[in-house]
């Protein structure tokens, strides 16, 4: 089966507690993205990979890291100086066929306990 | 700071009938133009991409795109409870066309 998958399903982050969100894709897509949504709101950019061992900040990456050693995965990082980062992330991937289609995986739901 | 504006809603369409959702853009040179279906507590899923002016017709779904006014819809003709759900607009940010700027979406509820 093809796709993008995400792990865990749901996560839940103690005080000063790090934790990461693992993506991975089979699509053999170049380019990865990390999205952060909050209730009732849009999706907000946190980083982007359109290459492996290269990254970009989107909008909101202030709290967060990422890394991208292999073309299939791009794990995320909450670190402690992310305040409030109860949210949905979401996973996604883009090919290279011109046509810029993005595709998601199923998310991940991040609580604070 | 680019961005693409919609109506939040809720936008309430009777069974049968059809509903229009309406998103326009600010980035003049975007070439690529989709609109997402997101049920509540899931992942967006990819219901049309429309990328030359004009209309594009998929089963139910009609996307419409105005280049020159910045403006693109979404047709949903025979509404069924099933479309009930979030649909959010994306827009290619021209000067990286690998970035996708997404809407904060139009919650649509089909009413039996």
């Amino acid at each position: 089966d093809g796709g993008i998958t995400q792990s865990p399903k749901y996560l839940f982050r103690k005080e000063g507690q790090n934790v990461t969100l693992s993506c991975e894709q089979n699509l053999n897509h170049d380019a990865m993205y990390w999205y952060r949504q909050d209730p009732g709101q849009g999706l907000r950019l946190i980083y982007y990979s359109q290459i492996v061992n290269d990254f970009q900040k989107g909008d909101i990456a202030e709290g967060y890291s990422v890394s991208r050693e292999k073309k299939e995965s791009f794990p995320l990082t909450v670190t402690s100086a992310q305040k409030n980062p109860t949210a949905f992330y979401l996973c996604a991937s883009m090919g290279t066929s011109g046509k810029n289609i993005q595709y998601f995986g199923a998310g991940t739901r991040l609580s604070v306990l | 700071q680019k961005e693409v504006e919609q109506n939040s809603g809720p936008l309430s369409v009777p069974e049968g009938a059809i509903a229009s959702l309406n998103c326009t853009y600010s980035d003049r040179g975007s070439q690529s133009f989709f609109w997402y279906r997101q049920y509540s507590g899931k992942s967006p899923e990819l219901i049309m991409s429309i990328y030359s002016n004009g209309d594009k017709e998929d089963g139910r779904f009609t996307a419409q795109l105005n280049k020159a006014s910045q403006y693109v819809s979404l047709l949903i003709r025979d509404s069924q409870p099933s479309d009930s759900a979030t649909y959010l607009c994306a827009v290619e940010e021209y000067s990286s066309a690998s970035k996708i700027i997404f809407g904060s979406g139009t919650r649509l509820s089909i009413r039996p």
